[in-house]
């Protein structure tokens, strides 16, 4: 069964850098695709984007400029940085992956962090 | 970008009742239509994907369907348990998006 968890700092002030990391558990990491979403009350869930066992990602245009994944499958983890904060990031962060190699219906999620900017 | 419009937003229902969501997208996506269910202090759980194909472990009452456009879930018969927000997400095209969510409540 995989298993997803995360982990990362919670409280941020504006302008710093959001770094959230995801430890994959029960299966291999290879052949799929891994995700982050976010949820606020404002803006629901939003994806961020996806990154492959090879590095091959894609943002959402909205974040793109400030966004960075990465991926360690020595550790059987990935990462996501998103530089420059503001009120307007915080939400409950999530790493998740798709149901299967070419299904992208997101069937395992992480616990979700809570990421708060203030000042 | 896909925007995704579900309807109703909030829905208080009496057990044994039927429920109906539905999910409208802003173009064409085919089938790449998923739904979730979030209960509050937990992540979302995929309930449906690709329309109608319900994950193991879902119970039957739960149906999804639709095509293009217009997409819909239904619970029938609900139960207690099924008190959550709905929301459904499209994996047509880059970025993926979600509709707003439906919260439905027990009566």
């Amino acid at each position: 069964q995989v298993q997803l968890q995360q982990w990362g700092a919670g409280l941020l002030r504006p302008s710093e850098t959001l770094t959230l990391s995801c430890a994959v558990y029960g299966e291999s990491f290879s052949d799929f695709y891994w995700s982050w979403i976010r949820q606020s009350p404002e803006k629901g869930l939003e994806w961020i984007g996806e990154i492959n066992e090879i590095g091959r990602i894609n943002y959402n245009p909205s974040l793109e400029s400030r966004v960075t994944m990465s991926i360690d499958t020595s550790k059987n983890q990935f990462s996501l940085k998103l530089g420059s904060v503001t009120a307007a990031d915080t939400a409950i962060y999530y790493c998740a992956r798709y149901y299967g190699s070419g299904s992208y219906s997101l069937a395992y999620w992480g616990q979700g962090t809570l990421v708060t900017v203030s000042s | 970008e896909v925007v995704l419009t579900q309807s109703p937003d909030f829905q208080s229902v009496t057990p044994k009742e039927k429920v109906t969501i539905t999910c409208r997208a802003s173009q064409s996506i085919g089938g790449s239509l998923h739904w979730y269910q979030q209960k509050p202090g937990q992540s979302p759980k995929l309930l449906i994907k690709y329309v109608s194909q319900s994950m193991s472990g879902v119970p039957s009452r739960f149906r999804g369907s639709g095509s293009g456009t217009d997409f819909t879930l239904t619970i029938n018969s609900l139960e207690a348990e099924d008190a959550a927000a709905y929301y459904c997400h499209q994996s047509k095209s880059f970025p993926h998006t979600f509709g707003q969510g439906t919260k439905v409540e027990i009566k």
